[in-house]
Parts: structure tokens; sequence; C-alpha cells
């Protein structure tokens, strides 16, 4: 059983610039959670897709947007980049019956995004 | 508005010391909590995950505990070794959202 894997591993950008992050969800799973950690302080939600549909959302502005396929991997866009910007980005997948199912949530290992 | 803290914010033991990491909340409507560990710029390795329902989970030298009327858990670590040197947090899964909200964690390190 494949886990959760993300690419790319590190990644470095200019302000302005555009950014596509790239998660496969662990087998069977269908759905797909977005976390930004800044440096020093836990995961902060930006959103979910379930079904590849937007089903929840933290507090980001529309510049941060996602997309799920078919095979439930993922896409983390982000326009226009900020020096803030600068996180530790982390997809957790896990087997939702429905939209909302407190399930246990599993980690990939992120992906590093430095905007200069 | 939840919030979640951990305290300490960093601990350096010995190693063989049983130790507790705590976390607390502010709102006790939760379905469910979590802890993870977390090695230096990785992911996220979940540890114990307890439902709302339960007072404790336990999985080999860890036990984690919740009261949920008190917005309280612990991480009880046994004969804590250097492999145990992470970052540890808590997460709690609210009512209605399927989020996580995070702690900002507890940074332990464990020595020879």
């Amino acid at each position: 059983e494949t886990g959760v894997t993300q690419s790319p591993t590190h990644l470095i950008k200019t302000r302005g610039q555009q950014v596509t992050l790239r998660c496969s969800s662990q087998s069977g799973h269908n759905t797909v959670s977005w976390y930004q950690q800044a440096l020093g302080q836990g995961p902060q939600f930006i959103f979910q897709y379930y079904r590849e549909e937007e089903n929840g959302r933290g507090n980001f502005p529309p510049r941060f947007s996602g997309l799920q396929f078919p095979n439930y991997s993922s896409e983390l866009n982000v326009n226009a980049l900020e020096l803030d910007d600068s996180a530790l980005y982390l997809c957790a997948s896990s087997s939702s019956p429905g939209p909302l199912s407190y399930n246990e949530q599993f980690f990939g290992p992120g992906t590093r995004l430095t905007v200069l | 508005k939840q919030e979640v803290t951990q305290i300490p914010a960093a601990l350096s033991v010995p190693e063989g010391e049983n130790l507790v990491l705590n976390c607390s909340f502010t709102d006790s409507a939760i379905y469910n909590l979590q802890w993870f560990r977390q090695d230096p710029g990785k992911g996220l390795t979940s540890l114990l995950l307890i439902q709302s329902s339960q007072r404790e989970q336990t999985s080999g030298r860890l036990n984690a505990s919740l009261d949920k009327s008190s917005g309280r858990s612990t991480l009880y670590i046994a004969a804590s070794q250097p492999g145990d040197s992470a970052t540890y947090l808590c997460a709690v899964r609210i009512y209605n959202t399927d989020k996580l909200i995070f702690g900002t964690g507890t940074r332990l390190q464990v020595f020879p």
C-alpha cells in the first residue's frame, strides 16, 4: 500500500510568481486536505476536496485554489506569491463515505516552498 | 473559535525518563483528537486517535488520555529514548467540519 506522496520536495519562487504543488493520496482514499505550516507553527487548514468538489475552506485568500482529479490526486495552486507564503505545505488523505466523516487523516512528507 | 494550546513548548530530558505532554482546547465540542509526531522538516506521523467517547488510547510506550469536559489531553511517553526526539502536535476535529485544528507543538529532545 502506497502512502501519501507530494511533489516537489522543495521549491524556490520569487514574489508575484505562481506555483503548483501536487499530492497523490493513499490508495483507496477519496478525500484530500491541504495545510500550510509556517516555521515554528502548527499546520493551518487551507481547504479540502471530496470527490473532486471543494468541501470546506480555511481563512485563506482566493489566490489559493485547488483541484482534485478523478483518481483523487490533487493540486494546490497559489497565485501572486507573497513572502509570507513561505512554508511547508502538507497534504493529507482519508477514506470518507461522505463529505463529513471525521476519519483519520494520513499526511504526506510536505513541500517546502520558499518565496524570495 | 476553537484554540489549541500545547505546554511546554520545548522539553529536554535524559533517556529513560517518563514524560507527559499537555494539550488543551477551548471548545469541548470536539469529535476526536489526534496526536502526531513531526521530525524536522518532515510530514506528520499519526500516533494516536481518540474519539470523543473514549478516555484513552495506547500504542506501545505511548498513552494518550482525553478529558473533554475540561478541554485537556495528555500524551504520556514511557521510558523515553533518543529516537523519540521530535515535535509532538495535537489536533482536534470539531463538529460540522472535517478540518483539523492544531496546536503549535512541543519540541522534545531526549539525550543519551
